[in-house]
This record gives structure tokens, sequence and C-alpha cells, in this order.
């Protein structure tokens, strides 16, 4: 059975650093495209990063570029996503997802990161 | 990238069929067949039910169905059940390598 499971979320300071984990079992991790997600309270889906199966192509979305890495260790079938420079409107549950062909046929039940004084 | 846009709300009654459109561009939705359609329930994680514009995972009802025309895509869900009660949202894959969400839709079963 896929499973995925994040942890690392916390309540931060503004400016502070985070880092997430996502521990994935059931399938072999280090053939697959690996997604950040993220998801405000009360809000939309929206997509933040990815990272192929070899760690060395990354991609992020324009409103996390600069502030945010991804990265994973495909020995301990873990991904990560490094976050710094944390702001009020990073809050939200961050989901990681296992990518198929474009899409997302698994995900964690997701971490919640909050960002507050 | 901006979000695809999709409508905020759609409702229907038991039975019924109804139709959830998702529009963007030719650099997401218009240049490729990567379009894919996700259900979540409250407090849940997102579930996949229709992949590469019209493709149902294993397991997802022959009532979801998927398709494209354009810049715009479409989710239908046919003979509504109280269970298909969720929010909605569609994902493609853009130009940029990249992915986009679009903003999300609920959906309430009368």
């Amino acid at each position: 059975e896929v499973q995925l499971v994040e942890s690392g979320g916390n309540l931060v300071q503004p400016g502070g650093s985070l880092r997430l984990s996502c521990v994935a079992s059931g399938f072999t991790f280090s053939s697959h495209w690996m997604h950040w997600v993220r998801q405000a309270p009360g809000k939309g889906l929206v997509w933040v990063s990815q990272i192929n199966p070899d760690g060395r192509i990354t991609t992020y979305a324009e409103s996390v570029k600069g502030r945010i890495s991804i990265s994973r260790d495909n020995a301990k079938n873990t991904l990560y996503l490094d976050m710094n420079s944390l702001r009020a409107d990073d809050t939200a549950m961050y989901y990681c997802a296992r990518g198929d062909n474009w899409h997302y046929p698994y995900w964690g039940q997701g971490t919640l990161v909050t960002v507050s004084s | 990238q901006s979000a695809l846009t999709q409508p905020a709300s759609v409702s229907g009654s038991p039975g019924q069929s109804i139709t959830i459109s998702c529009t963007g561009t030719s650099s997401d939705i218009g240049g490729y067949n990567y379009v894919s359609w996700y259900q979540q329930h409250p407090g849940k994680a997102p579930k996949l039910m229709i992949y590469e514009v019209g493709n149902r995972p294993s397991g997802v009802s022959n009532r979801f169905s998927g398709s494209k025309s354009g810049n715009t895509a479409s989710l239908t869900i046919s003979g509504l059940q109280a269970e298909d009660e969720a929010d909605y949202y569609c994902n493609s894959y853009t130009r940029s390598d990249t992915y986009v969400f679009g903003t999300g839709t609920k959906v309430t079963v009368l």
C-alpha cells in the first residue's frame, strides 16, 4: 500500500525557517517525481514544487522561488521542503504527492505550517 | 502563473448531472492534454478523479467523466449522489514546466 506521511509542520514566527519531511513507503520512491502542494485555511490548492527521481531537476511556483527548496534522500525514502523567510501567507497545510505522468494519484494527509508572531 | 478559473459553486439534485468548467490559456490547458481533476472532502486530502483529460483511475465511479475543448476543461458528474458533495479542483501542466490548480468549485447536492 502506498503511504506518504508528512511531518515538520509547526508554529513559526515571520522570517523564520522550517523543514518539512515526507516519508514514502509501498512503492519504489527513487523512480517517481514528487511534488509539494499547499492549501491555506479555507482556500484552494496551490502547486508549490516538484523534484525528479534522482533529485537533480527541481521546479518551483513563482510565488515561492528563492525562499523554498525541495530535495530528497532516496536512501531514506524521504522528500523534504526547506522554507525560509516565512511570511504569514505561507500559512497552510502542506501536502506531498507522488507524481505519475502529470497527475497525482497519491497524497499524504498533510502537515500544518502556521506563520504568526 | 494565475490559477485556472472555475465556478465557485455548482449544485444539483440527486440523480441529476452537473458540469464544472475549468478555463485556462494556451500555455496550460490549451497546450497539453495533461488536465486532472481532484475531489476533496472537508478535512481530507485530495483524491484523483480524472487524469489526462478524460481517463478515470481504477476505483473511481464511471459517473465521473472529463473532456476538453480549446482552453477549457470540464468535469461532468452524472447521477449525482450525496457523497459527491465536496470541493473539486482541476490541475494542468504548463509551458513553464510547472503545474497550476483551478480556483476550486464547491458542489452541493440539494
